[in-house]
């Protein structure tokens, strides 16, 4: 079992609605981060947060926002997407940004289909 | 900027055998990952490797580091059908506190009895 949970597990969304990703930890990491992943490709790093600020945006659309309300959720509001826009994402968190042997820790994912 | 790749892509092997999953980098790194997916899951963490010539194991895979040549190998002993998955190998880059993981193409093994 993951220690990192995302909601929903499977999300079809047309490409006027608004719909929101969900992740939440328990581990007291201070680091938490969105990723997106295509099929047979690696993760693409999307958002890093450490300490509830925005600390990196890899440049994402702003169709995707990210919000961290507290330590321990973090979420992703989603409008206006693309179909390119399915994919996989993925919620990690890490203990801080720094500590050297803190791996991520990743959800099991929101397979999301834009209709 | 830092580059990753990983060689094979693609992994077939038989039950039993030994095997070898390479992992070059293009810059300075001092951290560096192996992760594990099986299909349509969430990405494990298998090893960390942090210092030249670190070496760590864990049932039948074992990583290693070598800094130096900017290269961390991933050894598979005596195969079994359980190890087919989708390995990456993903590197941090260095300095400052920003933590961004450059992740491999990953690895596409299939243990085959």
């Amino acid at each position: 079992d993951t220690e990192v949970t995302q909601t929903p597990k499977h999300l079809v969304m047309g490409m006027t609605n608004k719909k929101s990703l969900k992740c939440e930890q328990h581990m007291g990491h201070r680091a938490m981060y969105w990723y997106k992943q295509k099929a047979k490709k690696p993760p693409e790093l999307m958002f890093v947060y450490s300490y509830e600020k925005l600390s990196i945006n890899e440049s994402v659309p702003s169709r995707f926002s990210p919000e961290c309300p507290n330590s321990s959720l973090l979420n992703l509001h989603l409008h206006a997407l693309q179909p390119e826009d399915s994919a996989l994402y993925l919620c990690a968190s890490s203990q801080d940004l720094s500590s050297y042997n803190s791996p991520l820790h990743f959800g099991n994912g929101t397979r999301l289909t834009v209709t | 900027e830092l580059k990753v790749e990983q060689n094979p892509l693609f992994l077939s092997m038989q039950e039993g055998k030994n095997y070898t999953i390479y992992c070059n980098y293009s810059t300075t790194s001092d951290r560096l990952y192996w992760y594990r997916q099986d299909p349509g899951k969430s990405l494990e963490s298998l090893f960390v490797l942090l210092s030249n010539g670190a070496v760590k194991q864990e049932g039948r895979l074992m990583a290693s580091l070598d800094t130096k040549a900017r290269l961390s190998t991933l050894h598979i002993t005596a195969a079994v059908h359980d190890l087919s998955a989708t390995y990456f190998c993903a590197v941090a880059d260095s300095g400052g506190s920003n933590y961004k993981l450059t992740f491999g193409k990953g690895t596409l093994l299939t243990v085959n009895p």
